[in-house]
């Protein structure tokens, strides 16, 4: 099993450009989450996806966008990037139900730095 | 909504020694998860110890237990025996048992390994 393959692993955007972070997972979760992890503020959910044409907004929604089209993939597009964008990002993915196992399983990270 | 606090931001133990790193959250639930996760350099983040809110008993993953006080909602790390290999950035974690089953972080405490 891959897990959660996460791409890229790092990342220079110029301000006002657009990009999509990938985000796949092999273990047929439902849930489906994207995290930015800043210093001093741990990690903050950004969107979730609890299955397939469902998504909804997280802690710090503001200038991300997300779509789940299949139950296997969880894309995250920055539309037009800003400094404050700058931050390593997460994208992680779980069975819904506890029932069926509580683990959160995490990609690599992306380190995104906008300048 | 859910608050994890980790109020120590950094922490160092003598390897082959103990140390204990502090957790708190606020929640109205009576039912949720609680989770230590690591972040080594590596950026990768590791499961350490799971602990359900129904079970009494502490859970415990050979070095790695937890001191659950559900009254308190308080949810201590305790590593024994610290290793080299036990440097790395500590996160408590709670995942709600209502609505989308979302994970939240705490800040995060820095652990440092003295030889």
């Amino acid at each position: 099993n891959a897990g959660v393959t996460q791409t890229p692993k790092f990342q220079v955007l110029k301000t006002g450009q657009s990009m999509t972070l990938q985000c796949a997972q092999d273990m047929n979760h439902e849930y489906m989450s994207w995290y930015r992890q800043d210093p001093g503020m741990g990690l903050r959910l950004i969107h979730y996806s609890v299955g397939a044409g469902i998504t909804d907004q997280g802690e710090v929604p503001n200038g991300y966008n997300v779509s789940r089209s299949t139950t296997e993939d969880f894309p995250l597009r920055l539309l037009s990037a800003a400094p404050s964008q700058t931050s390593v990002y997460f994208c992680a993915s779980s069975y819904r139900r506890p029932i069926r196992g509580t683990e959160a399983f995490f990609g690599q990270g992306t380190r995104l730095t906008v300048v | 909504a859910q608050t994890v606090t980790q109020s120590q931001p950094e922490m160092s133990v003598q390897e082959a020694e103990t140390v204990t790193l502090s957790c708190t959250y606020d929640t109205s639930e009576s039912d949720y998860y609680l989770f230590w996760y690591k972040q080594p350099p590596s950026r990768q983040m590791i499961l350490v110890i799971r602990q359900e809110a129904y079970k009494q008993q502490n859970a415990t993953e050979n070095r790695f237990s937890v001191n659950f006080q559900k009254a308190a909602k308080s949810f201590s790390l305790k590593i024994s025996d610290s290793q080299l290999g036990d440097a790395a950035m500590y996160f408590c974690a709670y995942r709600t048992q209502t609505g989308a089953n979302n994970l939240f972080f705490g800040t995060g405490t820095r652990l440092t390994v003295i030889p």
